[in-house]
C-alpha cells in the first residue's frame, strides 16, 4: 500500500521540540518530503530526502526516517511554525504522488 | 526567481468545464516534470496529475482520470489542465507545482498560490 498516515493534531509549547510523524509500508523504500502549509500562502517545501533541507529553511527544522516511520522535527518551535504540515513522496512504479493526510501545528 | 502563477478558477455549475492555467517564470519549463494537486474545503492535498517535461507522458489521480486533461506549452511558459464534468466534489484550491530531483530525491519544490475552483449548482 501507498497510503501515508499522519496525526491530524499536534500541540507544542512556544520554544520547545516537536516531532510529526508520517507511517506507511512505502517508507520502507521511500524518504519523504515534507511541505508546510499556512492559509493564504504559498505551499512551502521544507524538508526532504534522508534529512535535506531546502535554502532558506531554518536549522530549527530536521527530518528522520526509520522502518515505516518518517518524521519532522522542530528543535525550538516559533509561532511562525504553526501551520499544517504534509508527507509526501513519487511513487515512481505506481506513476503518482502519494500525500499524508496532513498535520495541523499549533504552536501554544 | 521561480514563480508559478495558476490562473482559470471560478464558479461553474455541475457538469461544465474549466480551464486552468499556469505561468511559470524564473526557470526553463521544459526542462520540468510538473503536477497538478488539489485541496478541497477542510480536506488534505490531492495530487491528480503530471505531466512529463516533453509533454507525452500524462497520469492522473483516479478520481479525475476521463475527465480531467493536463497539457503544456514550453515555448509559452504554460501549464494547462483541461476539466470536464466537473462534479461538486472536484470543489478545490488547485495547484500547480514544479518537479524536481533534487538530491536523488523526487521534489515538488516550487508551488503556486493555487487558484480556487467551486462546482455548485
Amino acid at each position: 500500500s501507498s497510503e501515508l498516515t499522519q496525526d491530524p493534531a499536534v500541540s507544542v509549547a512556544l520554544g520547545h521540540t516537536v516531532r510529526i510523524t508520517c507511517q506507511g509500508d512505502s517508507l520502507r523504500n521511500h524518504y519523504v518530503n515534507w511541505y508546510q502549509l499556512k492559509p493564504g500562502q504559498v505551499p512551502l517545501l521544507v524538508m526532504y530526502g534522508k534529512n535535506s533541507r531546502p535554502s532558506g529553511i531554518p536549522a530549527r527544522f530536521s527530518g528522520s526516517s526509520s522502518g515505516n516511520t518518517a518524521s519532522l522535527t522542530i528543535t525550538g518551535a516559533q509561532a511562525e511554525d504553526e501551520a499544517d504540515y504534509y508527507c509526501n513522496f513519487r511513487d515512481r512504479f505506481g506513476h503518482h504522488w502519494v500525500f499524508g493526510g496532513g498535520t495541523k501545528l499549533t504552536v501554544l | 526567481q521561480v514563480q508559478l502563477v495558476e490562473s482559470g478558477g471560478g464558479l461553474v455549475n455541475p457538469g461544465e468545464s474549466l480551464r486552468l492555467s499556469c505561468a511559470a517564470s524564473g526557470f526553463i519549463l521544459g526542462d520540468h516534470y510538473m503536477s497538478w494537486i488539489r485541496q478541497a474545503p477542510g480536506k488534505g492535498l490531492e495530487w491528480i496529475s503530471y505531466i512529463g517535461s516533453g509533454g507525452r507522458i500524462t497520469y492522473y489521480a483516479a478520481s479525475v482520470k476521463g475527465r480531467f486533461t493536463i497539457s503544456r506549452d514550453n515555448a509559452k511558459n504554460s501549464l494547462y489542465l483541461q476539466m470536464n464534468s466537473l462534479r461538486v466534489e472536484d470543489t478545490a484550491v488547485y495547484y500547480c507545482a514544479r518537479e524536481t530531483l533534487g538530491g536523488g530525491y523526487d521534489l515538488l519544490d516550487y508551488w503556486g498560490q493555487g487558484t480556487l475552483v467551486t462546482v455548485s449548482s
